[in-house]
């Protein structure tokens, strides 16, 4: 009964680092979404995919890159790490036009 | 342009003071609203969906309801417990994307 699983929980980053955020859901759902939170901001969409193999550019897009080679996962990569990407990331799932489930988020911090 | 803005962003109340938060959207064809609570360091939890106007849903002391324009999350004599960040999102007629607005902070006071 996991929901959705979001690796690691925590990171700090050098500038200019690479990493890898993975999202697992076992639910079965068709859609995934990746959310980056700032204080005051809300939750403003980086990228989301559609299904198995599919991927598309949300509100803010720009160093970030994602994947989805299997249903049941979602990953969100940063190439070259930079303090404007200091953020908690939220990662969601959900079928048809139903809620988003979300999992707990990953705080990563830049230096 | 799709938006969604949430008012008012802070919101202090004292316990067992009713009040209302607001979200107003401008979507090209909603599919639905939904409401969430976030408490900090944890992520979204679902409360509520709307999917046409005039629909009303009740949780315990939370009413959601729904216009052509905007929602209204309304709390009825609020505990200490509600505090949180309550945040409304809209799902456009492109169903694919899922927009938020900034959520608006309650803190109930004992």
């Amino acid at each position: 009964n996991a929901g959705v699983t979001q690796t690691p929980k925590f990171r700090v980053l050098k500038t200019g680092q690479s990493m890898t955020l993975l999202c697992a859901q076992d639910m079965n759902h068709e859609y995934m979404y990746w959310y980056r939170q700032d204080p005051g901001m809300g939750l403003r969409l980086i990228h989301y995919s559609v299904g198995e193999g599919t991927t598309a550019k949300g509100e803010v897009p720009d160093g970030y890159n994602v994947s989805r080679l299997k249903k049941q996962n979602f990953l969100l990569g940063l190439e070259s790490a930079a303090p404007s990407q200091t953020s908690v990331y939220f990662c969601a799932s959900k079928t048809g036009s139903t809620e988003a489930f979300f999992g707990q988020g990953t705080r990563l911090t830049v230096v | 342009e799709d938006q969604v803005t949430q008012s008012p962003e802070a919101l202090r109340l004292q316990e067992g003071e009713s009040s209302s938060l607001n979200c107003s959207y401008t979507v090209s064809g909603l599919r639905g609203l939904f409401w969430y609570r976030q408490d900090p360091g944890k992520g979204p939890e679902f409360l509520f969906t709307l999917y046409s106007a005039g629909e009303e849903k009740e949780k315990e002391r939370l009413k959601a309801t729904l216009t052509k324009k905007e929602s209204f999350l309304h709390i009825t004599a609020p505990k200490p417990e509600d505090s949180a960040t309550y945040l409304c999102a809209v799902q456009a007629y492109n169903f694919n994307k899922f927009y938020f607005g900034s959520g608006t902070k309650l803190n109930v006071k004992p």
